[in-house]
């Protein structure tokens, strides 16, 4: 079980606005910024957004990132067939002193 | 261009230490913008932090595996290296090296990734 809490899958039509929860607690989440990366099976995890909403250099506006309190969100707006793939989020935990990843979401483009 | 390169035994046996090394190039582990570490991904299932490494000699482990890893650098051959011992079939996993941010702290980039097996 990880620590940060994902829906395991989420699905969408091209076009369409697509939303990734992620839910932690107070000594991760709820204190620290949240990352988010964009994992294609079989080639190395992406950052898609660091400080819960800051987009790296080169990442479509596409992609907005947000936070309140204990929960995070990744939303996707006009969905495209290449933004198939894994998502993950990820926290520093003050309790644990390390980061925690979710469990990871798994983006269909139908 | 910064590149991470992971090598290492791709198969390890039940009991034995798994060892990894991430070469760098393109910046230099003795950096003190970054930090360095290693997750990883056994089949089928999700991300698993495992360890970070400052430049100056500072370690965080995941306390679930802390017993178990050592994380070093080698600042003269610009790599950093994971020890994880007393591996079961649990350990089978690809392993990422990535650098880590110092501030704000993310994993800005990751190399491509090793599988090591854990099999007799």
């Amino acid at each position: 079980q990880s620590v940060l809490t994902q829906p395991p899958s989420v699905s969408g039509t091209p076009g369409q606005r697509v939303t990734i929860s992620c839910s932690g607690s107070g000594s991760n989440i709820g204190t620290n910024a949240v990352n988010w990366y964009q994992h294609f099976p079989g080639t190395a995890p992406k950052i898609l957004m660091f400080s819960s909403n800051q987009r790296p250099s080169g990442v479509p506006d596409r992609f907005s990132g947000s936070k309140s309190g204990t929960s995070a969100s990744l939303a996707i707006s006009g969905l495209q067939s290449v933004d198939e793939a894994d998502y993950y989020c990820a926290a520093w935990d003050d309790s644990l002193n390390g980061v925690v990843f979710g469990g990871g979401t798994k983006l269909t483009v139908l | 261009q910064l590149q991470l390169q992971e090598s290492g035994p791709g198969l390890v046996k039940p009991l034995a230490t798994l060892s990894l090394t991430c070469t760098v190039s393109g910046d230099s582990i003795s950096s003190s913008s970054y930090y360095w570490g290693w997750i990883r991904q056994p089949p089928g299932k999700g991300l698993e932090w495992i360890a970070n490494i400052y430049y100056s000699g500072s370690r965080y482990y995941n306390p679930t595996l802390k017993s178990r890893v050592t994380i070093s650098t080698d600042s003269s051959k610009n790599q950093f290296s994971l020890e994880l011992s007393s591996v079961t079939a649990a350990d089978t996993a690809v392993y990422y090296c990535a650098r880590r941010v110092y501030w704000p702290r993310y994993f800005d980039h990751w190399g491509q990734g090793k599988l090591v097996t854990v099999s007799s």
